[in-house]
């Protein structure tokens, strides 16, 4: 298996732009999970899906964050209007238990 | 508040010792506790699991305990090597409540092994 997949690697966008990132698990795992990780926060849970359905999304900063998960092999995350200090890496995991696998991270700026 | 506390934010070891990295939560009743390795640029990577009614586990050179009385988890790396420097975080997930099912990770502990 190739792993958790996250597109794009970087993204750099002006302020006021809709970003959205995109995240395809590992097939058979049942739970799918977006982070973001920065110095200051460290790695925080922002939503959490299982079997497609989404679970908990009180980690999601603002209005601004949406994520959708319409089929078991695709999810994203969209930002929308982006603001500078929605810079960091965002990372998706997924996890067919307890342990969970993560993708390579999406790294965002945004000026 | 809930709370995760790694010991410190860097430890530097000299290759071939025993390296010890510790968590501290408060205001949490975990079901289990994880630890994870993360290499700059790269995202965590899952190393061990340990139950709350878990005294200790292994694995070939780490070694992971879980005192739910102390809320305390102590992480080993036996005969350390150069190549085990990394970020190593806790994660914790909750028994019940708002945090159940959720994992909440630590802010890690950057490890470096000298040669």
């Amino acid at each position: 298996d190739a792993g958790v997949i996250q597109s794009p690697r970087h993204e750099v966008t002006e302020m006021g732009q809709e970003v959205t990132l995109r995240c395809k698990p590992i097939s058979g795992h049942n739970s799918l999970f977006w982070y973001r990780q920065t110095m200051m926060r460290g790695l925080e849970l922002l939503i959490y899906f299982n079997n497609n359905v989404p679970i908990d999304d009180s980690g999601m900063p603002e209005d601004r964050f949406s994520a959708k998960m319409p089929n078991a092999s695709f999810s994203t995350l969209k930002i929308q209007p982006s603001e500078p200090r929605d810079s960091a890496v965002y990372f998706c995991a997924s996890s067919p238990n307890y342990e969970q696998y993560f993708g390579p991270g999406t790294r965002l700026t945004v000026t | 508040s809930q709370k995760i506390e790694q010991n410190s934010e860097a430890l530097n070891i000299q290759e071939g010792k025993t390296a010890t990295l510790t968590c501290n939560y408060t205001n949490y009743s975990p079901a289990y506790l994880q630890w994870y390795r993360q290499d700059p640029g790269r995202g965590p990577v899952f190393l061990l699991l340990i139950r709350e009614n878990e005294k200790e586990k292994r694995k070939e050179r780490l070694k992971v305990t879980f005192d739910t009385t102390l809320k305390q988890s102590l992480f080993h790396i036996t005969a350390s090597q150069p190549a085990d420097s990394a970020t190593y975080l806790c994660a914790l997930v909750g028994a019940g409540g708002t945090s159940y099912g959720k994992l909440t990770f630590g802010q890690g502990t950057i490890l470096t092994v000298h040669p």
